[in-house]
């Protein structure tokens, strides 16, 4: 298993540029989700999916799009990319937990994205 | 809104316990989270506990929950050097324990 893996490690993007950052699980979770993470503050939730076709907004979704077309993959994409989205980016996933159950999130590596 | 909030650094020496402390304020957080972050990668789960546990013990590691306050804690008993990293405290709720607030990160530094 190579649990979750982000592409690229690092990117440097134009004011206005478009990209998307790549998300992939092999361990057949239900759950993805991609967090910001800025100097001084904790992660912050963007976008989340309980399961292929679904998605859902988190607490900063502004200025990303995602789509779950499978259940392995979970793209972020920044349409017109602004300085203020300069962070680094973490996508997780984990199983999704029964009633009143509780399941481990993990993460991938992260994605170190600057925009000038 | 919910709030998650530490403190950004503490410093021990190799052998000490280490404390980390944490408030929050959504008084209907089913499940609080220690996680790790080493650097340059991604966050690690260490412990979780319950909202209706007091305390829960895990090796090396002891959390404190304190429901009244809203006040959780890490202990880490023989600190080691390959503890230096971020501790994040996050709270979850009951049918979202994957939707989780985080704070923003206590620096552990382990002095040799």
């Amino acid at each position: 298993n190579a649990g979750v893996t982000q592409t690229p490690k690092f990117q440097v993007l134009k004011t206005g540029q478009s990209m998307t950052l790549q998300c992939a699980q092999d361990m057949n979770h239900e759950y993805m989700s991609w967090y910001r993470q800025d100097p001084g503050m904790g992660l912050r939730l963007i976008h989340y999916s309980v399961g292929a076709g679904i998605t859902d907004q988190g607490e900063v979704p502004n200025g990303y799009n995602v789509s779950r077309s499978t259940t392995e993959d979970f793209p972020l994409r920044l349409l017109s990319a602004a300085p203020s989205q300069t962070s680094v980016y973490f996508c997780a996933s984990s199983p999704l937990a029964g009633s009143g159950g509780v399941e481990t999130q993990y993460f991938g590596p992260g994605t170190r994205l600057l925009v000038l | 809104g919910e709030d998650v909030e530490q403190s950004l650094f503490l410093s021990v020496r190799e052998g000490d316990s280490s404390v980390i402390n944490c408030t929050y304020t959504d008084s209907s957080s089913t499940y609080l989270y220690w996680y790790k972050q080493e650097p340059g990668a991604g966050l690690q789960l260490l412990t979780y506990i319950f909202s209706n546990m007091d305390m829960k013990q895990d090796q090396r590691l002891t959390v404190l929950l304190n429901k009244k306050d809203k006040h959780l804690s890490l202990r880490i008993a023989d600190t080691q050097t390959g503890d230096s990293a971020i501790y994040f405290c996050a709270e979850g709720g009951f049918d979202s324990s994957y939707k989780l607030i985080f704070g923003s990160g206590t620096r552990l530094l382990v002095r040799p």
